[in-house]
């Protein structure tokens, strides 16, 4: 089974900074996804990448596939991006069954 | 607009009640996956549906079973709730190729009494 640690935990910054928020594996994988849970359960899929970098508006995820780590930033940080940011990996190359890290709970000050 | 619907929000049962628990969804999608979140242990897969009739179990399937007669509705049961099933539940579904995007319903925070 694939091991996934995200840190921080808990993240609380002002409105306007830059995040960071990290998510480490065990086992080589094909694709890793970054999900967005905001308060009242829904989770929403912001990006499955497999190497490189991939950009969503103020949202960027990179992966380093040789040392087995994904970063999520948040560029010009906004109350609204208040929520709790899990990663997600396959145990192994190419199968769907997830294991997903504990989560990130960020909270945006105004 | 992509939908997976849960057919409830909140649900209240009692000890050694049968739970059924729904899920649809609109996109033909080949995979649908059964999820319990609890705090401090993220999301773990109950079930998973890779076809009409096909489950697989995942990393917690004691206590819980499941049906897909229909591609777009995959169903969670719970034969005779415990207290320790009390969680939220969240159903998803993806694409068949590998690596596909996940799509979440809005989950059912179900208690047991």
């Amino acid at each position: 089974k694939n091991e996934v640690e995200q840190s921080p935990q808990n993240l609380t910054a002002q409105e306007g900074e830059f995040i960071t928020i990290n998510c480490s594996y065990s086992v080589g994988i094909s694709a890793l996804h970054w999900l967005q849970q905001h308060p009242g359960g829904g989770i929403v899929s912001l990006f499955m990448l497999s190497s490189g970098k991939k950009k969503h508006g103020r949202l960027i995820a990179t992966i380093n596939i040789q040392e087995k780590h994904s970063s999520l930033h948040i560029t010009a940080s906004h109350p609204r991006d208040s929520a709790v940011y899990i990663c997600a990996v396959p145990p192994n190359f190419g199968n769907e069954k997830l294991t997903f890290g504990t989560g990130t709970r960020l909270t945006i000050i105004p | 607009d992509v939908k997976v619907t849960q057919s409830s929000r909140y649900l209240v049962k009692r000890t050694g009640e049968k739970v059924f628990l729904e899920c649809v969804q609109d996109m033909d999608h080949e995979n649908m996956f059964w999820y319990r979140q609890d705090p401090g242990l993220g999301l773990r897969l109950i079930y998973f549906s890779y076809d009409v009739k096909m489950k697989e179990k995942g990393d917690i399937p004691e206590g819980y079973s499941v049906s897909r007669e229909k591609k777009e509705r995959f169903s969670l049961i719970l034969e005779s709730a415990s207290t320790n099933q009390t969680s939220m539940y969240l159903c998803a579904s993806s694409g068949g190729g590998q690596g596909e995007k996940l799509f979440f319903g809005s989950g059912t925070q179900l208690s047991v009494l």
